[in-house]
């Protein structure tokens, strides 16, 4: 069984739209992120929560908004999409946020591309 | 905002070689360093953590040097399968919530 999933793989959508990404995790994991790589391959940490708080936004525009209805889903709302939205959009899961010794599990990637 | 600098390169090396990468960080604060391995196309994978006193994975050793702020990958007798993008992750926080950063990341070829 996948560890950390995302859904769907690939979206390809038009500029304006709203979109959503999914994510779960099977780990019993208290933490999840968002990240996007972008095509200089970028790694960039977008949010963070544990046990469906918010604890990191790095300023990322509004139009983007996490939701955690549980500890095992992270999904990710964009809305009016971008050209400068397109990218790879990781999620990830980790075991605790306080010992800064975490590993962290990545899903396979959503890759958005907006036209 | 806490920085993480690594060289792109390509580093292309021929079988059976040793290759070391080197990521420069600027939160002197910063707890916690691990190497990730990144194939084309997928996700990032934790390779290992870095301890203070260094430690070694097999064909693989990490350093980290507080004072001069890097943190090193060394790989011994590389192998085709070592070919991948090498990205190093330091927390950036200032003693919150752990903010994990990564590097751009350093791409490594293993030819034959």
């Amino acid at each position: 069984d996948t560890a950390v999933s995302q859904t769907p793989k690939y979206l390809v959508t038009q500029m304006g739209n709203d979109k959503s990404i999914k994510c779960e995790q099977n780990l019993g994991h208290d933490t999840m992120y968002w990240y996007k790589q972008d095509s200089k391959k970028f790694l960039k940490i977008m949010f963070s929560y544990n046990n469906k708080e918010l604890i990191i936004n790095e300023t990322v525009p509004n139009r983007f908004s996490p939701k955690s209805p549980d500890k095992a889903h992270l999904n990710l709302h964009i809305n009016s999409l971008e050209l400068g939205d397109s990218a790879v959009y990781f999620c990830a899961s980790s075991t605790d946020r306080g010992a800064h010794t975490d590993t962290q599990y990545f899903g396979p990637g959503t890759r958005l591309t907006v036209l | 905002r806490k920085e993480v600098e690594q060289d792109p390169g390509p580093f292309n090396v021929p079988e059976g070689a040793t290759v070391a990468f080197n990521c420069t960080y600027s939160n002197s604060a910063s707890q916690s360093f691990f190497w990730y391995r990144q194939d084309c196309r997928k996700e990032p994978k934790l390779l290992m953590s870095v301890y203070s006193s260094g430690n070694e994975d097999g064909r693989f050793t990490a350093q980290l040097n507080r004072a001069s702020q890097y943190i090193s990958l060394l790989i011994r007798d590389s192998k085709l399968s070592d070919s991948a993008t090498y990205l190093c992750v330091v927390d950036s926080s200032s003693g919150g919530s752990y903010i994990p950063t990564f590097g751009r990341g350093t791409s490594l070829i293993v030819h034959p």
